[in-house]
């Protein structure tokens, strides 16, 4: 089945130490997303990509990076992790078509935790 | 996007309709409504997405009013599967953006 994979599901990182998430998806969708969902929120949207053009959502912190090397991946960067980034994160995909966005189909999460 | 207004929690007796209002009186005129849900530890699921008419697919129906200030979705025989956490989203299709507010915890009781 088409789908989209997060790995791994959960992830233990120290205070500071670099961290990166995957995201793979089978759907072929040009759109990919990242959310941070933290304990008993709403998940709230990061950036996202739409095939290689990287869109930032102007209050995620410099300390979340991404990468988009083809179509199939994505990939989460916490450059120095603090105790609030402790979360789940999301990933998403979507397509667009005739100049609107489809729903989006989403991954199981990652959820980070540091110490 | 539309702020949207949902009750924090509601409960539904196993077999029975659930029916999930959601109030989003500054919609604009090209701004579709969705619903997600989230069961518990896992990511959220689209379930429908309307504009103006009335929306049923095999998961649920959307009723929207005339005016487009709210909206209700209905679940037709709710299942203890079907506990989760509802979002009403008001999504402007061009933006993309998913603005996810408080939802509905949909307690479904046996």
């Amino acid at each position: 089945d088409a789908m989209v994979i997060q790995n791994p599901r959960y992830q233990v990182t120290q205070f500071g130490k670099p961290v990166t998430l995957s995201c793979s998806q089978t759907l072929n969708h040009n759109v990919m997303y990242w959310y941070q969902q933290k304990s008993s929120q709403a998940p709230k949207l990061l950036f996202h990509y739409y095939d290689k053009d990287f869109n930032n959502e102007a209050d995620t912190p410099d300390n979340f990076q991404s990468r988009r090397p083809n179509t199939s991946f994505c990939f989460l960067d916490i450059r120095s992790p603090g105790l609030g980034d402790a979360a789940m994160y999301l990933c998403a995909t979507s397509t667009l078509a005739g100049g609107n966005y489809n729903e989006q189909f989403f991954g199981p999460g990652t959820r980070l935790t540091v110490l | 996007d539309a702020k949207t207004t949902q009750p924090p929690s509601m409960d539904c007796a196993e077999g029975r309709a659930a029916n999930l209002p959601c109030n989003h009186s500054t919609i604009s005129g090209n701004e579709y409504v969705y619903w997600y849900r989230q069961i518990h530890s896992q990511g959220p699921q689209y379930i429908i997405h309307g504009l103006k008419n009335n929306e049923t697919n095999e998961m649920a129906s959307l009723i929207i009013t005339e005016d487009r200030k709210s909206s209700t979705l209905i679940l037709p025989h709710a299942t203890l599967r079907d506990t989760a956490v509802y979002y009403c989203i008001g999504d402007g299709g061009a933006t993309n953006k998913l603005i996810f507010g408080t939802g509905t915890l949909l307690a479904v009781q046996p």
